[in-house]
Parts: C-alpha cells; sequence; structure tokens
C-alpha cells in the first residue's frame, strides 16, 4: 500500500512568487490535512479537508488556501510568499475526520529567497 | 485555545535503557485525543502510540508505554530498552473531538531523542 506522497520535495522560490504543493493521499483516505513545520513556530496546523469541503482551518492568512479534489488529492498554495514561508509543509492523510490516526508524507521543502 | 508543552528540548540515553519523556497540557475540554509522534532524521512523521482521554487504562505498545494523567493533564511516553533506531525528534499532540469530528492537532515544540552505543 503506497504512503502519502508528496510533491514537489523541494523547491526553491523567490519573495511575491506563488507556490502550490500537492498531496496524494493513501488509497482510501478522505481526509487530507496540511502542517507547515518551522525551526521556529515548530509544528502548526494549516488546513484540514474532508470529502473536497475545509472542515478546520489554522490561524494563517488568506494567502495559505488550499483545496481536495474528488480523488482525495489535495493542493495547498502560497500566493505573494514572503520569507517566513520558508519552511518544510506536511501533508497528512487519514480515513476521516473523527480522531483516527494520521499518515504524514515526507513533506516539501520550500525556500523563499 | 489548547496548549501542548514539551519541557525537554534533548534528551540522551544509552542504548537498552529506559527513558521518559515528558508532556503536559492545556485544555477547559473534556473530548480529546493525545498522541506520541516520532520523526526520525529522514522527517516522516510516524505515530508511535494514542490515547483517548475517555479511556482510564494507559495505552501501550511494545516497548512504548504512556503515563496519562488527566486531572494533572500529562501524557508522558516512557520507552523501554531503547534502540537505536528510537533517535528521533518526539513531539507530544493534541486533538479535540468536537462537532462530530476533529480539530486539527496542536503540536508541542518535541524533544530530541538521542540513543548513544
Amino acid at each position: 500500500k503506497a504512503g502519502v506522497t508528496q510533491t514537489p520535495r523541494y523547491l526553491i522560490k523567490t519573495r511575491g512568487q506563488q507556490v502550490t504543493l500537492s498531496c496524494s493521499p493513501i488509497s482510501g483516505h478522505r481526509s487530507v490535512s496540511w502542517y507547515q513545520q518551522t525551526p521556529g513556530q515548530g509544528l502548526q496546523f494549516l488546513f484540514e479537508y474532508f470529502s473536497e469541503t475545509q472542515r478546520n482551518k489554522g490561524n494563517f492568512p488568506g494567502r495559505f488556501s488550499g483545496r481536495q479534489f474528488s480523488n482525495s488529492r489535495s493542493e495547498m498554495n502560497v500566493s505573494t510568499l514572503e520569507l517566513g514561508d520558508s519552511a518544510l509543509y506536511l501533508c497528512a492523510s487519514s480515513l476521516g475526520p473523527l480522531g483516527g490516526e494520521l499518515f504524514f508524507g515526507e513533506g516539501s521543502r520550500l525556500t523563499v529567497l | 485555545a489548547q496548549t501542548v508543552t514539551q519541557s525537554q528540548p534533548e534528551m540522551s540515553v544509552q542504548e537498552a535503557e529506559t527513558v521518559t519523556l515528558s508532556c503536559t497540557y492545556d485544555t477547559s475540554e473534556s473530548n480529546y485525543y493525545l498522541f506520541w509522534y516520532k520523526q526520525p532524521p529522514s522527517r516522516q512523521m510516524i505515530l508511535v502510540i494514542r490515547q483517548e482521554a475517555y479511556k482510564q487504562q494507559n495505552a501501550t505498545e511494545n516497548r512504548f508505554s504512556v503515563n496519562f494523567q488527566k486531572a494533572a493533564k500529562s501524557f508522558s511516553l516512557k520507552i523501554s530498552d531503547s534502540q537505536l533506531g528510537d533517535t528521533a525528534m518526539y513531539f507530544c499532540a493534541f486533538m479535540l473531538l468536537s462537532g462530530g469530528g476533529a480539530d486539527g492537532l496542536t503540536f508541542g515544540k518535541g524533544t530530541h531523542l538521542i540513543i548513544q552505543p
């Protein structure tokens, strides 16, 4: 059974650009959530999608957005990139939204110059 | 808002020893889950153990066990017979259950555990 797949694994952008990250959950998983990991702030919840609907959102500005497709794959987008957006972005999938085990991907490492 | 505190930024023990990682949390809610996740140097987070708040019995998974003290809002992880492969960052996490679903995980800052040969 394939795990959670995140693409791209590494990317470099400059301030003001935008970026789209992709996450393919484990087959059969319908819930996808996103986390930002930085040395200073640690792991912070961005948002969660279940059946193409955003269920929860963390305390991030509107520049951070996401969506989920009918096949449960999810994308997150960050517009007008800032230096502080440099981070490891982790995607996690689970069967449903009821507190079950989260399976994490290896993450997408974003560097903003 | 919920908070999770891990007071030990780094710990180092010898292989085969037992080690306990501390975690405290703050919430006024009663329906939640607690987790310990492990993040090895390869970066993929792995669930170590999960505890439902309504369960009084402490969760165990092979060499890993927790000491869940609900009144004290404490959730420590004990690793017995530690192995070199246990070297990793360990994160304590809280998940609130509400409205028929669950909120996102709130993580502590992590404890870097080093197992020495």
